[in-house]
């Protein structure tokens, strides 16, 4: 059983162009974390969110977790080609000590 | 400071064999985590060390086992391979606390490849 399910599950875009992807679980999860990943290499962590409703900002990156701490969301502004990669959503759920993991996002941007 | 390195980064087994990998976790970190990664599953939680005890399980076969020394290094290794092991396998160090907010390193990963 999958709790954290993201969408869209592949995404090609033009650089310039602005995106977001979603996690969404019917679950309530304690954080929320985001990684990328490269080719050939593991999840690098971008954001952790704890707080229901709070907005993290990195950059071109801006990072939510809903109110009810079921839902996040990544939106990338201008994406740029460096932003190719695979990105995973991570729930930590109250009285568990692991990290559920979400289907993923793979994002390609054209030059 | 060094990164988590993972040994080897490829291998190949045929049905039947066992595989041991081998994880240097950050020099301080004392938990290490294993995570197994397939195209159709995902990333997902294998178990957890902290101070050479096993702190956390997830939901595979006991097949699949682990151990971590005092150096805080671990190994995970798979008894009588499946073809449906073929996975990249992934460890993560942190320094121990709560792995919601804690933030985890990952290694490259170890492509395991089973004919």
């Amino acid at each position: 059983t999958q709790l954290l399910e993201q969408s869209p599950q592949f995404l090609s875009i033009q650089e310039g162009e602005n995106l977001t992807v979603y996690c969404n679980s019917s679950s309530v999860f304690s954080s929320l974390q985001w990684y990328r990943q490269e080719p050939g290499e593991g999840p690098v962590l971008l954001v952790t969110v704890v707080t229901g409703g709070e907005v993290k900002k990195l950059k071109r990156l801006t990072f939510q977790f809903g109110d009810a701490r079921k839902d996040s969301s990544l939106h990338i502004t201008a994406a740029q080609p460096g932003d190719t990669g695979l990105y995973l959503c991570a729930g930590g759920r109250y009285n568990t000590d692991k990290l559920i993991f979400g289907t993923g996002t793979r994002l390609q941007v054209f030059p | 400071k060094a990164g988590v390195t993972q040994t080897p980064r490829y291998l190949i087994k045929t049905r039947g064999q066992q595989v041991t990998l081998s994880c240097s976790p950050i020099s301080g970190h004392r938990s290490v985590s294993w995570y197994q990664q397939t195209p159709g599953q995902g990333l997902q939680f294998l178990f957890e060390y902290f101070s050479e005890t096993q702190r956390n399980k997830g939901n595979f076969p006991g097949r699949f086992s682990g151990r971590q020394f005092s150096n805080s290094r671990s190994e995970m290794n798979v008894s009588t391979l499946e073809l449906g092991d073929s996975a990249l396998y992934l460890c993560a160090s942190s320094q121990g606390g709560d792995i919601g907010t804690d933030t985890q390193y990952f290694g490259p990963g170890t492509r395991l490849t089973v004919l």
